[in-house]
């Protein structure tokens, strides 16, 4: 019940194009759901994060889309760039130090082409 | 603002030996959350210390420990080392506001080889 699923494993996107990686989770009491980036060599870095009271959230080029029901979410990256060639991985908490015990998905290895 | 350091970057150990990795928080971040990657098994949950204390804790053997010290600067330790244990060793720090953590940020990570 702790686990966030995620999907595609990997994403190949033309420059300018729109990338969307999407995760599932099943536990219920998760409310707090961040994307992180991460290129090799270091370490993983917060993107943009949402709460489940907002049912999208905008910064920049990237958005995250939140389906409570469904207990899904997204994040678009409109007008990819090869500089966003990294691997994403999203991720939930819960309770009171939602902050601090984060499960991750999987991963996906993203490759924008020139 | 410095970001999150940790220290060694990489280290190569022996079956049977144990380590310490080191992580120092941003400044004014009181927590302090470890987590190993691998290719396996991803990103996982160690622990988690706040104020000297350990606030969370993952599904690893009482092998794996941490500590923190009072300037929140935090240490783990992994004893008897097996090969199992080669990953990349990331920390991350959040800030602490009446209770509650807010968003992590993380380190370089230590690359630990068991050979």
């Amino acid at each position: 019940q702790q686990q966030v699923k995620q999907s595609p494993q990997s994403l190949i996107v033309q420059k300018g194009g729109i990338s969307i990686i999407n995760c599932a989770y099943e536990n219920t009491a998760f409310d707090y759901f961040p994307w992180y980036q991460q290129f090799p060599g270091k370490g993983p870095a917060l993107l943009i994060a949402i709460r489940p009271d907002v049912s999208e959230k905008k910064e920049g080029r990237f958005t995250i889309s939140f389906n409570k029901s469904a207990k899904q979410f997204s994040l678009h990256i409109m007008d990819s760039q090869p500089g966003d060639s990294a691997t994403y991985f999203c991720a939930a908490s819960s309770g009171e130090t939602s902050g601090s015990r984060l499960t991750f998905g999987e991963g996906t290895q993203l490759t924008v082409n020139p | 603002k410095a970001g999150v350091t940790q220290t060694p970057r990489y280290l190569i150990k022996t079956r049977g030996q144990q380590v310490t990795l080191s992580c120092s928080p941003i400044s004014g971040h009181r927590s302090v959350s470890w987590y190993q990657q691998t290719p396996g098994q991803g990103l996982q949950f160690l622990f988690e210390y706040f104020s000297e204390t350990q606030r969370n804790k993952g599904n690893f053997p009482g092998r794996f420990s941490g500590r923190q010290f009072s300037n929140s600067r935090s240490e783990m330790n992994v004893s008897t080392l097996e090969l199992g244990d080669s990953a990349l060793y990331l920390c991350a720090s959040s800030l602490v506001s009446r209770g509650l953590s807010y968003e992590q940020y993380f380190g370089p990570g230590t690359r630990l080889t068991v050979t």
